[in-house]
């Protein structure tokens, strides 16, 4: 069965600070990989998705970027944190445009 | 540019009480997908409608597609606790990898 990881569970950064988030998956070979953000109480922002190793498609234009390195290796960086960039920040996978499943997320407080 | 709106946008009822959630884009999907994320977690794929006007039950939640494939609603009856969370439904972004998700419904249930 396919699993999906993603860590830390948690982080507090200062403002201006670097960023690395990493997620993996596992028992699927070319997923197509996303990364959320989800702001206290509201819906879902597509950040990034990728269809294969190094093809980003990034869907809002800020200071977060996207890499992916291994076929089942997605990571979300910043260069400098930004207050606005606190949130909860989930990793999914499919196979198709279609049904997604999504890893446990990471919260991020930046102060 | 493509949109996917739900309403309510949130919807207290007591426990034992049906809900329905509407959602609605402006341009026909191939097919929409309803997810369910609990309070602090993660969303989690529920169901995926193909046809139109098509009609499918998970126990006591009830999914619908509309004719023109343009809105679907999920009806849960007598709702309990373990309801709590928001709903979204999503479509696929027309000519693109990925998923296009409604804004959310926030349900709570009054034990």
């Amino acid at each position: 069965s396919q699993t999906i990881h993603q860590w830390p569970a948690t982080l507090v950064q200062p403002v201006g600070s670097p960023l690395s988030l990493e997620c993996t998956v596992e028992g699927t070979s070319n997923p197509n990989l996303y990364w959320y953000r989800q702001a206290a109480g509201r819906g879902l922002q597509l950040l990034f998705y990728s269809v294969g190793i190094g093809q980003i498609s990034s869907e809002v234009p800020q200071n977060l970027s996207a890499s992916r390195p291994q076929d089942r290796q997605f990571i979300l960086s910043s260069k400098k944190l930004l207050l606005s960039d606190s949130g909860f920040y989930l990793c999914a996978w499919s196979r198709t445009p279609n049904e997604q499943y999504f890893g446990p997320g990471t919260r991020l407080t930046v102060t | 540019g493509q949109q996917v709106m739900q309403i309510p946008q949130y919807q207290h009822v007591q426990e034992g009480e049906d809900f329905t959630t509407y959602c609605n884009s402006s341009t026909t999907l191939s097919n929409i997908q309803w997810y369910k994320q609990r309070p602090g977690g993660h969303p989690v794929f529920l169901i995926q409608l193909v046809k139109s006007g098509e009609v499918k039950k998970q126990k006591r939640l009830t999914f619908q597609f509309g004719e023109a494939k343009k809105n679907s609603s999920l009806h849960i009856t007598a709702t309990q606790t373990t309801d709590v969370g928001t709903y979204f439904c999503a479509g696929p972004q027309t000519g693109a990898n990925n998923l296009f998700f409604g804004t959310g419904t926030r349900l709570t249930v009054i034990p």
